[in-house]
């Protein structure tokens, strides 16, 4: 299967640690890739080749993970960090990519 | 500086053809795999597909495959994405994106988008 699956929601205060999972089948021998959306803008990447920061992107963004589930951390939330967040990954044969649902950021 | 530069927003009727496009600059375009990338109202990302310039390998997503067509201009660093005939399920945000370079990879520089609204 090529889809990823990623919590709807996640919700921290600031200055807290917020973990959003992506889980697919493909990942395990596929690069994953993380975006982050805010309203009426354009996507942006935070992370390229699972653990590897986008010029420009804050060190408090972080990726890891291994086999099926990988993980995207932010360590001491913002307010400006509340937004949509997405994985991307190839599919198993690297023919199309495919996105995750995306999880809503929330900071309390 | 890398740029996308997406054509203006489109009303359109079902049944009509579209071709919206994607100006480049700022590097080599035949290099960089670039696609489109669908935001339906309020919903999340789709990729539509992904072409390489330098040898017109195009690869759709199985839902949009026979659907749209993705090309590009190499003359003029553009790439386009057309319909032949729209449907009210095309309304949605429009996203030209670049992609990585030989290989496909993330999608590290984005367009503003381009928002197609199509009316039944």
């Amino acid at each position: 299967s090529s889809e990823l699956t990623q919590p709807p929601s996640v919700s921290v205060s600031p200055g807290q640690t917020a973990r959003i999972t992506c889980s697919g089948a493909v990942l395990s021998n596929q690069y994953t890739y993380w975006y982050q959306q805010k309203p009426g803008q354009a996507p942006v990447m935070l992370i390229y080749k699972d653990n590897k920061r986008s010029s420009g992107i804050p060190e408090r963004f972080s990726g890891s993970g291994s086999g099926t589930t990988v993980t995207l951390t932010i360590s001491g939330v913002q307010a400006e960090d509340e937004a949509d967040y997405y994985c991307q990954s190839g599919d198993s044969t690297d023919t199309f990519q495919v996105f995750g649902g995306g999880t809503r950021l929330t900071v309390l | 500086e890398v740029q996308l530069v997406q054509s203006g927003p489109e009303v359109k009727k079902a049944g009509e053809s579209l071709r919206i496009s994607c100006q480049t600059s700022g590097y080599t375009f035949n290099s960089y795999w670039i696609g489109w990338v669908r935001q339906m109202p309020g919903k999340g990302l789709e990729c539509v597909g992904i072409f390489y310039p330098d040898d017109s390998d195009s690869r759709y997503s199985p839902s949009f495959q026979g659907q749209v067509t993705i090309s590009v201009d190499k003359s003029i660093n553009s790439a386009f994405l057309e319909w032949n005939s729209l449907k009210a399920s095309d309304t949605a945000m429009y996203f030209c994106v670049r992609g990585g370079f030989i290989t496909i990879g993330g999608f590290d520089f984005w367009g503003q988008g381009t928002m197609v609204t199509v009316s039944s």
